[in-house]
């Protein structure tokens, strides 16, 4: 999706934190979703973020939002070797078709 | 629970082949959706249906046809296959509100040679 951008790729080694950033250009946007696919898999939906809060967390895993500049992050603590997958940020609009927007994904690596 | 189940997991088809790729959920879920998945263009939406009867066109939906009879399942049929609809098909569903998450298939590998 052109409208929401990620980078492609980032390795990290095993034990260190990940940050996954994409930004965004509809400001109407009213959910921002992180999805997780691992090879031959689906996508799995990892966590959400409505766009009047500016943080969630999760366990391992924080969201970041800034609305203002459009950006959006996931960061990994304590990254693991399963962490290894593509990570694709979505935004949902507030359009008729209510369809989630993706990022081109950004590829995960995580050394040992 | 199954979830969203699609058939089949890969097809090989020559130009011009027609072919239907089959989408189930049990969740009572009202919109289901097709996405093609490109290398470096992320999910992209072909067709949706916010419930039994209705369709409707998403982001890249020429050479492909849907049809909604059951709110369980959503097939997506190629009607004449080209190499560019060569690509990973996955199928989502989510409840009737826009805001919830959409649960995917483990998606179709299409070749068309």
């Amino acid at each position: 999706g052109e409208d929401v951008e990620q980078s492609l790729f980032l390795s990290v080694r095993e034990g260190d934190s990940s940050v996954i950033n994409c930004t965004y250009t509809d400001s109407s946007s009213t959910y921002l979703y992180w999805y997780k696919q691992e090879p031959g898999a689906g996508l799995q939906l990892l966590t959400y973020i409505f766009s009047n809060m500016d943080m969630k967390q999760d366990q391992r895993l924080t969201v970041l939002l800034n609305k203002k500049d459009k950006h959006l992050s996931l960061r990994i603590a304590d990254t693991q070797t399963g962490d290894s997958a593509i990570y694709f940020c979505a935004e949902i609009r507030d359009t008729g078709r209510r369809a989630l927007t993706f990022g081109s994904g950004t590829r995960l690596q995580v050394q040992p | 629970n199954a979830g969203v189940t699609q058939t089949p997991k890969f097809q090989v088809l020559k130009t011009g082949q027609s072919m239907t790729l089959q989408c189930a959920q049990d969740m009572n879920h009202e919109y289901m959706s097709w996405y093609r998945q490109d290398p470096g263009m992320g999910l992209r939406l072909i067709h949706y249906s916010v419930g039994a009867g209705i369709t409707d066109q998403g982001e890249v939906p020429n050479g492909y046809n849907v049809s909604r009879s059951t709110t369980e399942d959503f097939p997506l049929r190629l009607l004449s296959a080209a190499p560019s609809q060569t690509s990973v098909y996955f199928c989502a569903s989510r409840e009737g509100t826009g805001e919830s998450p959409l649960h995917f298939g483990n998606g179709t590998r299409l070749t068309v040679t």
